[in-house]
């Protein structure tokens, strides 16, 4: 029944590791979001998909991968992770531009 | 000019009364104004939304007011309840975009 559904909830790791985020949509919507929470709760877009294809790009480090192997998943990859990279990340969908975004439970990533 | 302002940052509201946040944004370019209700653990729900044409929307006990040439938008919480503790995002949407400038959030309490 989830609508927007991320793994894992938890991620507990070292820095200099890399690490992946999955999320997937059975909403049938056409375009994807990752979203960062600070510890502050300011919500910032990294990235945007339409179809598969990458439409946002924020100010982001490249050591941030998305991938969207088709429109219900986008991944994030992540390599060699950072304190500050700390955060609780969010996906969400929305059927096109300008539509109600729905979000995901969020993925809390804790560097050590 | 992509910023929203959003106050206050936190509120605490008696059981039954009303909860006002105001948001504030500067490029008129914006076409969508939704708010999300956030409780902890969870992801960014999306709770009602109004787009620049319209002045008012309701929605049960949630409602917009929304002022074009004061570039604001507000949310009333009729009858509070202690359910509605949790944080309050507005956000601005661009038009045929997939962006959303998010406001800084407003932590709620009501107070049974």
């Amino acid at each position: 029944d989830t609508a927007v559904s991320q793994t894992p909830k938890y991620l507990v790791t070292q820095m200099g590791n890399d690490k992946s985020i999955k999320c997937e949509q059975n909403l049938g919507h056409d375009t994807m979001y990752w979203y960062k929470q600070d510890s502050k709760k300011f919500l910032k877009i990294m990235f945007s998909y339409n179809n598969k294809e990458l439409i946002i790009n924020e100010t982001v480090p490249n050591r941030f991968s998305p991938k969207s192997p088709d429109k219900a998943h986008l991944n994030l990859h992540i390599n060699s992770l950072e304190l500050g990279d700390s955060a609780v990340y969010f996906c969400a969908s929305s059927l096109n531009s300008n539509q109600p975004q729905h979000f995901g439970d969020g993925t809390r990533l804790s560097i050590l | 000019q992509q910023q929203v302002k959003q106050s206050p940052q936190s509120l605490i509201v008696q059981k039954g009364g009303i909860s006002i946040i105001n948001c504030a944004y500067e490029n008129t370019a914006f076409d969508y104004f939704p708010w999300y209700q956030q409780f902890p653990g969870k992801g960014p729900a999306l709770l009602i939304a109004i787009r620049p044409d319209v002045s008012e929307k309701k929605e049960g006990r949630f409602t917009i007011s929304f002022n074009k040439s004061a570039k604001q938008f507000s949310l009333h919480i009729m009858d509070s309840q202690p359910g509605d503790s949790a944080t309050y995002f507005c956000a601005a949407g661009y038009p045929g975009t997939y962006k959303y400038i998010f406001g800084t959030g407003t932590r709620l309490k009501v107070l049974a």
